[in-house]
């Protein structure tokens, strides 16, 4: 079974809008990080939000904000008022392991989501 | 500016070939990462280091290795290249904590061609 799940291949939103990305995960461990990555056409990574698992509140980050619902496993994105600029993949990202100080770190990622503005 | 810089930017060789990857992470962070984004496979996960030492191993092949030296910098190396290994590689940092909320940050990325 994949991890992390990006069902929404592309889509498209109209500029100044709200749109949501979507992303489930599937994990057995009780600590874990999500986190969302912005890949532009030029490739670079950048990341955008992260919400841990044991955060009460969804976190937020100017015009990004994670909507997180723990029982459900599901980290989706949320980009309100749209710009051009915000045109690009998108990638949901899941650290697993307990906070220890030691262990791997690394992200498993889902395939993305293209998102297009339109003027 | 994310901070992690790697080199070179774009890279175009011939199949058997071997080829090194340089990444430099952002001030004070002890781990990197390299991973390996292709059409097919999405981004994976290759090899972390930390503080000089190897922390955990993906699907990294036998013909790639990966070192971390005493400044942090790294370099990824790979050999007896083949066609299938044209893809973008990705070096990130992060401070390496050991906490969920340890952020990767991700260099440009160098982009290797075999041909």
């Amino acid at each position: 079974a994949q991890k992390i799940t990006q069902t929404q291949p592309g889509m498209f939103v109209q500029e100044k809008e709200a749109v949501t990305l979507d992303c489930t995960y599937d994990t057995s461990d009780q600590s874990y990080g999500l986190f969302w990555y912005k890949q532009p056409s030029s490739g670079e990574m950048i990341f955008l939000i992260y919400q841990g698992s044991y955060d009460e509140q969804n976190a937020t980050e100017g015009r990004y904000s994670l909507n997180f619902q723990k029982a459900r496993k599901s980290a989706n994105l949320v980009i309100s008022a749209s710009q051009l600029g915000d045109s690009a993949m998108y990638f949901c990202a899941m650290r697993e392991g307990r906070d220890s100080g030691a262990g791997s770190y690394q992200l498993t990622f889902g395939k993305g989501t293209k998102l297009s503005v339109i003027p | 500016d994310s901070g992690v810089t790697q080199t070179p930017k774009h890279l175009i060789t011939a199949t058997g070939q071997r080829v090194t990857l340089r990444c430099s992470p952002r001030s004070g962070d002890l781990s990197v990462y390299w991973y390996q984004q292709s059409l097919d496979q999405g981004l994976q996960f290759l090899i972390q280091y930390y503080n000089g030492e190897e922390r955990a191993k993906g699907n990294i092949l036998e013909r790639f290795s990966a070192q971390q030296f005493p400044d942090l910098h790294s370099e990824l190396n790979l050999s007896s290249l083949e066609l299938g290994d044209s893809a973008l590689y990705f070096c990130a940092s992060s401070g390496g904590s050991g906490l969920s909320t340890d952020t990767q940050y991700f260099g440009p990325g160098t982009r290797l061609t075999v041909l």
